[in-house]
C-alpha cells in the first residue's frame, strides 16, 4: 500500500527552483520523511530528511506542512546534473534493519 | 563515509551460468544489507534482506534457490544468480544498514548497481 502520492513527472529549468511536492497523508507519528534520488543507470543518492521542522543542508531544502501530511523538497538552483528520478519515502528513524520501499517517484527534468 | 561499492559494475554472460555480484561497505560495518532489483523504467523492488550470520529474508515471489545470497561478513554480501536467463536481466543494486551515533545513523547507503544482461 503506497504511504506517499508525488507526481510522475516534472520539468525544471536551469538555475530555477525546483520544488518537488509528496502527500503521505497517513504518516505516524514516529515517522520522518526521507527524499533519495536516483540518476539514470547509478543507485538511490540521500538528499535529506525530517520530522516536522523544516530542514536544509548543502543539497535541498525540506518543508514539512505543520499537519505533516505533505512536504515539498526545494532544489534551489537545479542543474542539468540534478535530473533524476526523486523518492519520497515515509519510515521511523534509527530502522535501519528494515528496508526502504520505494515508489514510483518523480522524474525531474532539468531543461538548459 | 559511509560507501558501498558493488563489483562488477557490469556483466554480460551466456543463458545458463551463474553470475556473482559483490556488495562491500567500505568504511563501515553492516550487520544488515538489501537487495533490489530494477527493470528499466521502473522502481526498485526489493528481493531480499541479508543479515550477517544468518540466512536472507526473501520477499514473495524471489526464488532463493536461484538468488543465492551470501553475508559471510560485516562488510561483505554476495548476490549469485544462478542459471541465468534473459528475464533476469535487469539492474541489480544492494544497500548496507550503518549502525553508528549521529543523525545518520542506522541509515541505508546504496551501491552503484550493477547491470546483468544475459544473452
Amino acid at each position: 500500500d503506497a504511504k506517499t502520492t508525488q507526481p510522475p513527472s516534472m520539468d525544471c529549468a536551469e538555475g530555477r527552483a525546483a520544488n518537488l511536492p509528496c502527500n503521505h497523508s497517513t504518516i505516524s507519528g514516529n515517522e520522518y520523511v526521507y527524499w533519495y534520488r536516483q540518476i539514470h543507470s547509478q543507485g538511490p543518492q540521500y538528499i535529506i530528511h525530517g520530522l516536522k521542522n523544516n530542514e536544509t543542508n548543502e543539497m535541498a531544502s525540506l518543508i514539512i506542512t505543520e499537519d505533516r501530511k505533505s512536504s515539498t523538497l526545494i532544489l534551489p538552483h537545479a542543474t542539468l546534473r540534478d535530473t533524476a528520478v526523486y523518492y519520497c519515502i515515509v519510515r521511523p528513524r534509527n530502522s535501519g534493519n528494515t528496508p526502504l520501499v520505494f515508489g514510483k517517484g518523480t522524474r525531474l527534468s532539468v531543461i538548459a | 563515509g559511509a560507501v558501498v561499492s558493488q563489483h562488477p559494475s557490469w556483466v554480460i554472460c551466456k543463458s545458463g551460468t551463474s553470475v556473482k555480484i559483490e556488495c562491500r561497505s567500505l568504511d563501515f560495518q553492516a550487520t544488515t544489507m538489501f537487495w533490489y532489483r530494477q527493470f528499466p523504467k521502473q522502481s526498485l523492488m526489493l528481493m531480499a534482506t541479508s543479515n550477517e550470520g544468518s540466512k536472507a529474508t526473501y520477499e514473495q515471489g524471489v526464488e532463493k534457490d536461484k538468488f543465492l545470497i551470501n553475508h559471510a561478513s560485516l562488510t561483505l554480501s554476495t548476490l549469485t544468480v544462478t542459471s541465468a536467463h534473459p528475464e533476469d536481466s535487469s539492474f541489480y543494486i544492494c544497500s548496507a544498514a550503518r549502525f553508528a551515533g549521529g543523525r545518520m545513523a542506522n541509515e541505508q547507503f546504496f551501491g552503484p548497481g550493477t547491470r546483468l544482461t544475459v544473452l
